[in-house]
């Protein structure tokens, strides 16, 4: 079955410590992206990819990175420079042929940072 | 400032009876709109969309309209069913390659038996 595969599920970590939270797609879509979720906001944009060794930030970029080095594959790096990490990450991927390609979304990843 | 906004977080419904989830948009350049629903502990999952062009778009038990002068957007389910039951985000997008959607925060559907 095709899909995106986010692990892990939860994940914990000390204050101070970087982080990666991995993404892997086996959908042959083009485009992924990053999203965050907190309570009682929206999905917010974090980083995009909409091909391989190339990526652009989103709206909240800051104390994040990324890297596209394969098209199957975009982990997200939570430095210690993200001042509020603790949250519900979401990996999504299209196809990117365009605004009518709609994401498809995996499982996510919580993040509890303490 | 929120660019889209679904102003009711929760909304109750008896099985069988109409849902009707809104969603209002501030940017005039958004044309192309989609509707997601989200289980606990899993990603969203799409629903339906539809383009500026049309005012709306029906799938099964699940219909969208579409007011742009209103920048206003709604979402159907006729009948509901406990299964709807789940967070159903608004999302906008310009219209160019889909990196751009907004989305909203959400609003929680309890369908009762």
């Amino acid at each position: 079955d095709g899909g995106i595969t986010q692990s892990p599920k939860y994940l914990f970590r000390k204050e101070g410590q970087n982080v990666t939270l991995s993404c892997e797609q086996n959908l042959n879509h083009d485009a992924m992206y990053w999203y965050r979720q907190d309570p009682g906001q929206g999905l917010r944009l974090i980083y995009y990819s909409q091909i391989v060794n190339d990526f652009q930030k989103g709206d909240i970029a800051e104390g994040y990175s990324v890297s596209r080095e394969k098209k199957e594959s975009f982990p997200l790096t939570v430095t210690s420079a993200q001042k509020n990490p603790t949250a519900f990450y979401l990996c999504a991927s299209s196809t990117s042929q365009g605004a009518d390609s709609p994401l498809h979304f995996g499982n996510g990843t919580r993040l509890t940072v303490t | 400032d929120q660019q889209v906004k679904q102003n009711s977080p929760s909304l109750s419904v008896q099985e069988g009876r109409i849902s009707i989830l809104n969603c209002d948009y501030t940017n005039s350049m958004f044309d192309y709109f989609l509707w997601y629903k989200k289980y606990p502990a899993e990603g969203p999952t799409f629903l339906i969309s539809i383009s500026s062009i049309k005012d709306k778009n029906e799938d099964g038990r699940f219909t969208v309209f579409l007011n742009k002068s209103a920048k206003h957007l709604s979402l159907h389910i006729v009948p509901s069913q406990p299964g709807d039951s789940a967070v159903y985000f608004c999302a906008a997008t310009p219209g160019n390659y889909g990196q751009n959607f907004v989305f909203g925060p959400g609003t929680r559907l309890s369908v009762l038996p």
